[in-house]
């Protein structure tokens, strides 16, 4: 079974701080997400990346950045917390199938809280 | 850009029925549609992906229909369980570096 982990379950830090949230896949997928989710906004994409090294913007980039130098792990960076942060951050892979068989598989989640 | 809708936003049921939950889709364009299914507090569990090119999924209980020209996918769940409550997520790729564009959920509870 193809396996997305998260580094926390529940995080809560402070206003500027700086924060990671870490993913990682067991299945040598390409493709990598985050996204946050919020009560009457959905999911909404924050990053992706599709190889080593790279990344693309999703929807919500601002206050946000990612690093991804090995492929199995794929990192979320708040390099500033702020208070409008507090969300659930959920990480997914997925693989470079064609013909539409890029499933997608997502991890646990991490609830952040910025104080 | 790709709008997803999933109405209604709540459904309660009895345990027992089978029930129809909907999804559409503004942009016929898609490679293709997942149903997810997720747990309060949890992270999302693929239930079932349907490629452009299939009519319908199966799994167990249930089953995923699509209809590209209309815009419309339906997750079919036969004789519904407590088990089955949770939201239920819809999502659409559009591209080949399957990017997905969510519905908001719908919420179901099934009572015993």
């Amino acid at each position: 079974d193809v396996k997305v982990t998260q580094s926390s379950r529940y995080l809560v830090k402070r206003t500027g701080e700086k924060v990671f949230l870490e993913c990682v896949q067991d299945m040598d997928h390409e493709n990598m997400f985050w996204y946050r989710q919020d009560p009457g906004l959905g999911l909404r994409l924050i990053y992706f990346s599709y190889d080593v090294k790279m990344k693309e913007k999703g929807d919500i980039p601002e206050g946000y950045s990612v690093s991804r130098e090995k492929k199995e792990r794929f990192s979320l960076i708040l390099e500033s917390a702020s208070t409008n942060q507090t969300s659930m951050y959920l990480c997914a892979s997925s693989s470079l199938a064609e013909g539409g068989y890029n499933e997608q598989f997502f991890g646990p989640g991490t609830r952040l809280t910025v104080l | 850009k790709q709008e997803v809708t999933q109405i209604p936003a709540a459904l309660s049921v009895p345990e027992g029925e089978n029930l129809v939950l909907n999804c559409s889709f503004t942009d016929s364009a898609i490679y293709n549609l997942q149903w997810f299914r997720q747990d309060p507090g949890k992270g999302l569990t693929s239930l079932l992906l349907i490629q452009s090119s299939q009519r319908e999924q199966t799994s167990g209980r249930l089953n995923a229909s699509l209809d590209k020209s209309s815009g419309r996918s339906t997750l079919y769940i036969a004789a519904s369980q407590p088990g089955d409550s949770a939201t239920y997520l819809c999502a659409v790729s559009s591209g080949a570096n399957s990017k997905l564009t969510f519905g908001k959920g719908i919420t179901l509870s099934v009572r015993p």
